[in-house]
C-alpha cells in the first residue's frame, strides 16, 4: 500500500530560525512529489513537482529536495507570512490517484 | 480567471437531509476530484473523474454520489447527511490527474447536526 507520511506534524520557530520539513514515502512506483501549502480557511496552493531523485526546486525562502524515499522542504530565514500548513503528496506510476500526507503545521513567529 | 469554484462556502444540514455541493471549473480540465479534510486525518479521496462521463470511487465513497456530464462541473451528492459527513470538502481539478498538480477551491464547510 503507498504511503506519505510527514514530519513533524507542527513546528514552531522564531523569524529568520531556518529548517526543514520532511515527507518520506513508500510507494511502488514514483511519478512525481508535489508540495501544497494551505492557509487556514482556503484549499491547498500549489508549491513544487519534483519528479527524480536528485531534483532540487526553490521559490523565495523556500527549497524543494527529493531521494529515493523522502523530501525536504527547506524553509530559509522564515517570516510569519510563511506560518501554513505544508502537504506532501505522490503521484505513482499506475492509475491510483494522488496520495496525500496529513501535513505538518508551521508557525513562524515574530 | 476564476479556477475552481466551489459553492456553497458554509451549510448546516439535519441528519437524513440530502444536498449537492457543487464545484466548476473553467481551465477545461479533464481530471476532477473530491476530498474531505479532517483534524488528524489529512486529505481523504471521495470521488473522481477522468473526463465526462467517467467517474470513480476514491477511499471514502460510501454516502456521497457523484456524475460528470460535462467536462466544467463535478457535483458532490450526500444522499441522507449523518454527523460523520461533519467536514470540509474541497474539490480539485488537472489537466490530467496523472503528473499535473492539482488546483483546489477554497472549500465547503459542512456541519450535519
Amino acid at each position: 500500500e503507498d504511503q506519505v507520511t510527514q514530519s513533524p506534524e507542527a513546528l514552531r520557530l522564531q523569524e529568520g530560525e531556518s529548517s526543514s520539513l520532511n515527507c518520506s514515502y513508500t510507494v511502488s512506483g514514483l511519478r512525481g512529489l508535489f508540495w501544497y501549502r494551505q492557509d487556514p480557511g482556503k484549499g491547498p496552493e500549489f508549491l513544487f513537482t519534483l519528479y527524480s531523485a536528485g531534483e532540487e526546486k526553490e521559490k523565495e525562502r523556500l527549497k524543494a529536495t527529493l531521494t529515493k524515499k523522502e523530501s525536504f522542504l527547506h524553509i530559509t530565514a522564515p517570516k510569519p507570512e510563511d506560518s501554513a500548513t505544508y502537504l506532501c503528496a505522490v503521484q505513482t506510476s499506475g492509475n491510483t490517484p494522488l496520495v496525500f500526507g496529513k501535513g505538518t503545521r508551521l508557525s513562524v513567529i515574530a | 480567471n476564476a479556477g475552481v469554484t466551489q459553492t456553497p462556502k458554509f451549510q448546516v444540514l439535519k441528519t437524513g437531509q440530502s444536498m449537492t455541493l457543487q464545484c466548476a471549473q473553467d481551465m477545461n480540465h479533464e481530471y476532477m476530484s473530491w476530498y474531505r479534510q479532517d483534524p488528524g486525518m489529512g486529505l481523504r479521496l471521495i470521488h473522481y473523474s477522468v473526463g465526462a462521463g467517467i467517474t470513480d470511487q476514491g477511499e471514502v465513497p460510501n454516502g456521497y454520489n457523484v456524475s460528470r456530464s460535462t467536462t466544467e462541473d463535478f457535483p458532490l451528492r450526500l444522499l441522507s447527511a449523518a454527523p460523520s459527513q461533519t467536514s470540509v470538502y474541497f474539490c480539485a481539478s488537472s489537466p490530467d490527474g496523472r503528473s499535473s498538480p492539482l488546483h483546489f477551491g477554497n472549500g465547503t464547510r459542512l456541519t450535519v447536526t
